[in-house]
């Protein structure tokens, strides 16, 4: 079946720093890839659309300089939460579409946790 | 607006059988997903309903009317690997799964 991976599973980084996470669908080529932000308890909230070769679409509210999104293959996509601070300190989330599917399910990476000190 | 309404949370019975609700409202509709998220992983797939009816699918079934904007997931012989969060997920006209905060299932001994 479809595979998603995203590295790393977590993250530790100090205030002011940049973090890069990985997003890769391991059998299948995604044009599109999501990336979403979880709070604790609360809903999956998307972030952002991923395109491979063009820029990403950002959701109402996300900083697009703060969180930068590179689709550079069909296969790979990278978050790079730029100057992090506390507040970013989140589950962050990305997943795709396996166009062979017709039914358009959402295959989720593992997740990455980042913790801003 | 589009939203969608589900119990915060849940308790049950190993063995037993759990019905979990949820009515949406989106602008449009391309069916419905429900997704399982252990606490700290990413969400997995559990279900897909674009038509009315109950889909089975071992011990999970999924029901949808759309008309009522309605869909319940079934769960049955609960074990107690089956305690997580339940995403019930409509995907609207532009393709975006739309996302409540979904149910948390505690199952108990």
């Amino acid at each position: 079946g479809a595979v998603v991976s995203q590295h790393p599973s977590r993250v530790i980084c100090k205030s002011g720093t940049s973090v890069k996470i990985e997003c890769r669908s391991l059998d299948f080529q995604a044009t599109t890839m999501f990336w979403y932000r979880q709070f604790p308890k609360k809903s999956l909230m998307l972030m952002a659309t991923s395109n491979e070769g063009s820029k990403a679409t950002y959701e109402q509210g996300v900083e697009k300089d703060k969180f930068l999104i590179n689709h550079a293959s069909l296969t790979l996509s990278t978050l790079t939460v730029t100057s992090a601070h506390p507040e970013d300190s989140s589950f962050y989330i990305c997943s795709a579409r396996d166009p062979r599917r017709d039914t358009g399910e959402l295959f989720f990476g593992e997740g990455s946790r980042l913790t801003v000190l | 607006g589009q939203n969608i309404d589900q119990p915060t949370e849940m308790t049950a019975t190993e063995g037993a059988i759990v019905q979990i609700n949820c009515t949406y409202q989106t602008s449009g509709f391309n069916g419905l997903f429900w997704y399982q998220q252990h606490a700290g992983e990413a969400p997995t797939f559990l279900s897909y309903n674009v038509l009315d009816g109950l889909e089975e699918k071992g011990r999970f079934s999924s029901f949808l009317s759309r008309s009522k904007g309605y869909s319940y997931l079934l769960l049955k012989e609960l074990q107690m690997k089956d305690s997580a969060s339940y995403l019930c997920a409509p995907m609207d006209s532009n393709y975006q799964l739309i996302w409540g905060a979904g149910t948390k299932l505690i199952i108990k001994p």
